[in-house]
């Protein structure tokens, strides 16, 4: 059964900082990842979905990767603003049928200006 | 831009009553997920569906149940609500095309049952 983790749980950082979020899960067997934002009380926010494939994908200051031998994947997030503060998680496929998904609990990001 | 909606950002509601909570979605997704999420349990997932009646649980349906009569609405109904069922909810939609695709969320209802 897919298991989903993430580290930090927390992270506090300085205006500007570039930062890492981490990602692991444990059936490497995945075809995509996907990283959300949760900004609290509120839904979720897709912010990038990386296909196996792919390897990398970037939006904006956010750049994701995926690395299925070692089941990992990365969020990098460049010169964090105030406003990039917020809860981020991953989702991986639960299975090879690939309709549903397995959250990770998530890092809760703060940004201090 | 993919819209999900769901009917209601907060509900209070009395132990015991039927309560139903409607999310729609606009891009015409096969798919519809129901989700909770607790404080230091995440995300779990509730039901889903892949098809117009057609629906599958997931990690934790008991006490709930789900209908989609039509292909953009999908709803989730508490039978008899109880405390343990105040929660945040979450709907996602996602289209079925191959191995997966990028999934939506709604805005989430925050329910209380009292």
């Amino acid at each position: 059964k897919q298991e989903v983790t993430q580290i930090p749980a927390a992270l506090s950082v300085p205006e500007g900082e570039n930062l890492v979020l981490n990602c692991s899960f444990t059936d490497s067997a995945i075809y995509n990842l996907q990283w959300f934002r949760q900004d609290p009380g509120k839904g979720l926010t897709s912010l990038l979905l990386i296909q196996s494939s792919q390897r990398e994908q970037t939006s904006g200051r956010l750049n994701a990767s995926l690395d299925k031998s070692s089941g990992r994947s990365t969020l990098y997030i460049a010169a964090s603003q105030p406003g990039d503060s917020a809860t981020y998680l991953c989702a991986a496929p639960a299975d090879n049928y690939g309709q549903n998904f397995v959250f990770g609990p998530g890092t809760r990001l703060s940004v201090l200006p | 831009d993919v819209k999900v909606t769901q009917s209601s950002r907060y509900l209070v509601k009395r132990t015991g009553e039927k309560v139903f909570l409607e999310c729609v979605q606009d891009m015409d997704h096969e798919n519809m997920f129901w989700y909770r999420q607790d404080p230091g349990l995440g995300l779990r997932l509730i039901y889903f569906s892949y098809d117009v009646k057609m629906k599958e649980k997931g990690d934790i349906p008991e006490g709930y149940s789900v209908s989609r009569e039509k292909k953009e609405r999908f709803s989730l109904i508490l039978e008899s609500a109880s405390t343990n069922q105040t929660s945040m909810y979450l709907c996602a939609s996602r289209e079925q095309v191959g191995l997966g695709t990028e999934a939506f969320f709604g805005q989430g209802t925050r329910l209380t049952v009292v």
